[in-house]
């Protein structure tokens, strides 16, 4: 069975820090594997996602992700904090083998904070 | 439509009665999904169709739960006798195609049965 574990519950960085937001999956066939970001009072918004192409995927806002199959991870990066970053973070792994409709499995999530 | 929209965004209910929620896709989307998500937890899925077809309900949790789309469309998600372990955010996807499209969120429905 896949799932999804995302170290930290919450991760607090300063304006201008690296944020570093961490990401391990286990899946039985190669995986997809995406990130959502939710603001407060809004639906969960596609940041990224990684569909077996490249390993270093670029997203919106600034974020990228790293696909590591050796160490089943896809953690989520940004260079430079923005307090609008402020929002909790889902990653999600999806089974290629259900092509008519492929339930997402989520991580439990990480709220990031960004103090200036 | 432009986006995904739910309704209704907020529901309070009483332990013991049904209640019905609404998940409008983005109109050229063939599947739609459904997913539940307690407070604290990541989304979980429950069901999704393919147009009016359902061909997975493996996570409703009890028969109480059921969910419809009759013309392909518009889709609701009944919850028969409410418990309070039902509160949680209900959350309405919808994709082109399967596996690798992006799934499209609406903003949810916050349900709390007391």
């Amino acid at each position: 069975a896949q799932s999804v574990t995302q170290l930290g519950s919450h991760v607090s960085v300063s304006e201008g820090a690296l944020v570093l937001l961490r990401c391990n999956y286990s899946s039985s066939v190669p995986p997809y594997l995406f990130w959502y970001v939710q603001y407060p009072n809004q639906g969960l918004q596609l940041l990224l996602k990684y569909t077996s192409a490249a390993t270093l995927v670029k997203g919106i806002n600034g974020f990228e992700a790293e696909f590591k199959k050796s160490e089943t991870s896809f953690h989520l990066t940004k260079p430079s904090a923005h307090m609008s970053d402020a929002a909790e973070y889902f990653c999600a792994v999806s089974d290629r083998v259900n092509q008519a409709g492929t339930a997402l499995i989520f991580g439990k999530g990480t709220t990031l904070s960004v103090s200036s | 439509g432009a986006g995904v929209s739910q309704s209704p965004r907020y529901k309070v209910t009483k332990r013991g009665q049904d209640v019905t929620l609404r998940c409008d896709p983005i109109s050229s989307h063939a599947t739609l999904y459904w997913y539940q998500q307690a407070l604290g937890q990541g989304p979980e899925f429950l069901t999704y169709f393919n147009y009016e077809a359902q061909p997975d309900k493996s996570g409703l949790p009890s028969d109480r739960f059921s969910a419809e789309r009759p013309e392909g469309s518009i889709s609701t998600l009944t919850i028969q006798r409410t418990e309070q372990r039902d509160s949680a955010m209900y959350r309405c996807a919808s994709s082109s195609t399967g596996s690798a499209d992006t799934q499209y969120f609406g903003p949810g429905t916050r349900l709390t049965v007391l």
